[in-house]
């Protein structure tokens, strides 16, 4: 199984509103990511879990609220989101061999397609 | 400043024609330099780099890392229509930080 999945495909919300966006990844990565890509803009990174424990957050603003539950799941919660949030949000995982000189690879979900009105 | 840049931004070609897209990077603690497809969804994984000289190849596509220039190359010979897409390059460092050049923008024409 080398997939990661991501729910919902698409996400409508108010400003208002409270969701969350879920991924999944059962190929044992130890390191999971958060993606937000504009249109034609490449992907720009929010947030990265290693080992469950939050390693990077790219000074992404707090109504956006990272959660690893467990080394399978990433969540993101949404809470008084702005109509410039919307974007595709791109979940990815990697195996984080760890050690210097050691590189990984990534791989990505299909996204979230999240519009605020 | 870390930054990735690739060229041109965009390429139109027509089938059969031979592509060749520049990645160039300045970061710090570099680890490895990654190939992305992205057509109208997720980006699809092509090639990972970690030594210089050495040529990756799948099928038509070949990269190649130059950690001295620091630069990559990303090869497309016989170019076909469905290679028409976004081709990004990111760039791992620091540890585990990822950062992705603009991409390139290829349409193949029949």
């Amino acid at each position: 199984d080398t997939e990661v999945t991501q729910t919902p495909k698409h996400l409508v919300m108010g400003m208002t509103n409270k969701k969350s966006l879920k991924c999944e990844q059962h190929m044992g990565h130890r390191a999971m990511y958060w993606y937000k890509q504009k249109a034609k803009k490449p992907p720009e990174l929010m947030f990265v879990y290693s080992y469950e424990k939050l390693s990077i957050n790219e000074s992404v603003p707090s109504r956006f609220s990272p959660e690893c539950p467990n080394s399978s799941l990433l969540n993101l919660h949404l809470h008084a989101l702005q109509p410039e949030d919307s974007a595709l949000y791109l979940c990815a995982s990697s195996p984080l061999a760890g050690g210097l000189g050691v590189a990984d690879t990534q791989y990505f979900g299909p996204g979230t397609r999240l519009t605020v009105l | 400043e870390d930054k990735v840049v690739q060229s041109p931004l965009s390429l139109v070609v027509h089938e059969g024609d031979t592509v060749t897209l520049n990645c160039s990077y300045e970061v710090t603690n570099f680890r490895s330099l990654l190939w992305y497809k992205q057509e109208k969804k997720a980006p699809t994984f092509l090639f990972m780099l970690t030594s210089s000289g050495i040529e990756k190849k799948s099928g038509r596509l070949s990269s190649i890392l130059d950690k001295k220039e620091l630069f990559s190359i990303l090869n497309i010979t016989a170019t076909q229509t469905g290679d028409s897409a976004i081709y990004l390059c990111a760039v791992v460092y620091n540890f585990n930080k990822f950062y992705f050049g603009s991409g390139t923008k290829l349409n193949v024409k029949p």
